[in-house]
């Protein structure tokens, strides 16, 4: 059973601060990962991928992979109170994605 | 450029009516997955359409099927409809089958009275 763990949160953090999510999976075969941030009501809205171990930058935005360790994080920098969303990880291990359940961040003014 | 488009937004159904849900992929994608997220979960896989084919398909019985037409659209059916059936469905695009990114279109809130 390919799984993908996320601590459901909420992630409470100040204005300006660095958000930190992270994601463990259980499947050594995915090659492929996906951070999705969801606004309550609305469909998930992707925001990185990452294919390689090591960091990759978009923005704000940090993601970063350790298959040895099966763990992908995502890093928000100077997080604003928009940023305030549930955030999904993803694996893929073909063309199929297994999602977490999702973490909530709360960023405070 | 036209994201991925779902119909209809909202949907009433009885135990037992059937449904079906309509999926169009954005602009240059041929693939098109369906996921059900029930309330506080992540999207659950349903099934993946590629040259009109199921090519994958998740753990769901087989009360809920699909079809991709020649435009790359899709279709999501489920009969024999369960209050447990409620969710917001919904579907992504991507061109091919690989590890490309998938696409979220708004999804179809179902609801079973």
């Amino acid at each position: 059973q390919k799984e993908v763990e996320q601590n459901s949160g909420p992630l409470s953090v100040p204005e300006g601060a660095i958000a930190s999510l992270n994601c463990t999976y259980s499947d050594r075969g995915s090659q492929s990962f996906f951070w999705y941030r969801q606004y309550s009501g609305k469909s998930p809205e992707l925001i990185m991928s990452i294919y390689s171990n090591g960091d990759k930058e978009d923005g704000r935005f940090t993601a970063q992979l350790n298959k040895a360790s099966q763990y992908v994080s995502l890093l928000i920098r100077d997080s604003q109170p928009s940023d305030s969303a549930t955030y999904l990880c993803a694996a893929s291990g073909y063309s199929t994605l297994t999602f977490g359940k999702g973490t909530m961040l709360l960023v405070s003014p | 450029d036209a994201g991925v488009t779902q119909s209809p937004t909202h949907l009433i159904k009885t135990r037992g009516q059937q449904v079906t849900l309509r999926c169009s992929p954005k602009s240059g994608h041929d693939t098109v997955s369906w996921y059900q997220q029930a309330l506080g979960q992540g999207p659950q896989f349903i099934f993946q359409y590629y040259e009109e084919e199921e090519r994958q398909r998740g753990n769901f019985p087989d009360r809920f099927s699909g079809h991709q037409f020649p435009n790359y659209s899709s279709e999501l059916n489920v009969n024999a409809l369960l209050l447990g059936d409620s969710a917001l469905y919904l579907c992504a695009s991507s061109p091919g089958t690989g590890t490309s990114s998938q696409y979220f279109g708004p999804g179809t809130r179902l609801t079973v009275l």
